[in-house]
């Protein structure tokens, strides 16, 4: 079974910190996602990576800032964190290889932003 | 432009009936993909079902179908014999064609809360 893991499962910052969210995929996946989710809005894309090193902004990227120096490993960075950050943060890896793989998303962090 | 929309913010169903659950979507491309996915009260979203843009039949899984009705753009979820377990949020999210870069964005509708009433 494809595990993605987030390194917290809820999480406090306050206004103004650099705040970094952890995604880590067992599964040698190509493609990583970083998605926020909020009532009424669904999941929306904050940005991707399509392989090491590449990035491409998604939806909503403002604010936000990534980074894959490892295949395995996508990380989240909010530059400067703000109360509208407040929100559900899902990471999801997913195959490259068969139109009908579906990607496989971690448990989500909760992230408060005071 | 929403590319996906599902417009029942809730719903409610009896134990052991079915339901269906609606979503539109919007693409030009000829190749794409859909996907309905289950998010319970715990958080996770668990994969339920797909279907491609060039499948002939409907998709099924176990108590979950797919109804695919390509020229009015919608793919329908239904569950079968509901059970107190389908309780949850269900998202249908659509797989566009790849990009020059090989990328396939997916993109998430709002979502549809599923209340199953014993």
């Amino acid at each position: 079974d494809v595990k993605v893991t987030q390194s917290s499962r809820y999480l406090v910052k306050r206004t103004g910190e650099k705040v970094f969210l952890e995604c880590v995929q067992d599964m040698d996946h190509e493609n990583m996602f970083w998605y926020r989710q909020d009532p009424g809005l669904g999941l929306r894309l904050i940005y991707f990576s399509y392989d090491v090193k590449m990035k491409e902004k998604g939806d909503i990227p403002e604010g936000y800032s990534v980074s894959r120096e490892k295949k395995e490993r996508f990380s989240l960075i909010l530059e400067s964190a703000s109360t509208n950050q407040t929100s559900m943060y899902l990471c999801a890896s997913r195959a490259t290889r068969g139109a009908h793989q579906p990607q496989h998303f971690g448990d989500g962090t909760r992230l408060s932003i005071l | 432009a929403q590319k996906i929309t599902q417009t029942q913010p809730g719903m409610f169903v009896q134990e052991k009936e079915a339901v269906t659950l609606d979503c539109t979507y919007d693409t030009s491309d000829p190749s794409y993909g859909l996907f309905w996915y289950k998010q319970p009260s715990s958080g996770e979203m668990i994969f339920l079902i797909y279907q491609g843009s060039y499948d002939q039949q409907n998709a099924t899984e176990g108590r979950y179908s797919l109804n695919f009705q390509k020229a009015r753009k919608s793919a329908n979820l239904v569950i079968s014999a509901s059970q107190l377990g389908d309780s949850a949020m269900y998202f249908c999210a659509m797989r566009e064609a790849p990009n020059s870069g090989g990328y396939q964005k997916v993109t998430f509708g709002t979502g549809t809360k599923l209340q199953v009433i014993p």
